[in-house]
């Protein structure tokens, strides 16, 4: 079973506005989760690392006042796409690990992402 | 962002056919993994390599970590047409990032 849900799979907003995307795992705390974007055809992007009570570490290029991301829990990550675009429009997915990734190797597990459509 | 190369970019293959694709990099990975991706789905973990040298299987599914820690592969036995959709291998740096490949996307017709 899915070990990681996301929501809400699918948001449809009007440009300017924000949208908040939640990211939980199921039955296991997360130190860590990851924020990936994915354009149509083209592979999965890391866009930053989400770490529990400190700050979140964004990937060259991915802007940190236009993505928004809070680790308000171990259990839970939110990015919010502030002020959208019509190009911000993508297919956003995050993941975690089961335990630390900084002590166990665990394989990281996806949510079934967000598809984020601006008009 | 960094991207490996992943190779085929496709297949169209029968039903019963075997299946096999790679992934190269020019750095080394502490661990390889291969995920597959539904259309609209996130990706699900098919096989997880922690070893040089590592073969594994899962069911029809077996996948190698490279001895140079630089490639892996990823073979389907006896394909079915629920073996539809997008393979990604994602190399993963240290305890945390990972760097997903390009992409194989395989089409099994009945």
């Amino acid at each position: 079973g899915a070990v990681v849900s996301q929501h809400p799979s699918w948001v449809i907003c009007k440009s300017g506005t924000s949208v908040k995307i939640e990211c939980r795992s199921l039955d296991f705390q997360a130190t860590t989760m990851f924020w990936y974007r994915q354009f149509p055809k083209q592979s999965l992007m890391l866009m930053a690392t989400s770490n529990e009570g400190s700050k979140a570490t964004y990937e060259q290029g991915v802007e940190k006042d236009k993505f928004l991301i809070n680790h308000a829990s171990l259990t839970l990550s939110t990015l919010t796409v502030t002020s959208a675009h019509p190009e911000d429009s993508s297919f956003y997915i995050c993941s975690a690990s089961l335990g630390d990734p900084r002590r166990s190797n665990q394989p990281q597990h996806f949510g079934d992402g967000t598809r984020l459509s601006i008009l | 962002g960094q991207q490996l190369n992943q190779s085929p970019q496709s297949m169209f293959i029968q039903e019963g056919e075997d299946v096999s694709m790679n992934c190269t990099s020019s750095s080394i990975f502490n661990t390889w993994l291969w995920y597959k991706q539904d259309p609209g789905e996130g990706p699900v973990l098919l096989i997880a390599l922690y070893k040089a040298g590592e073969l594994t299987s899962n069911g029809r599914l077996t996948a190698q970590f490279g001895i140079t820690r630089k490639d892996s592969f990823l073979n389907i036995s006896a394909s079915i047409p629920s073996d539809v959709g997008i393979y990604f291998c994602a190399g993963q740096l240290g305890y945390d990032k990972l760097i997903f490949g390009t992409g194989t996307l395989l089409a099994v017709q009945p």
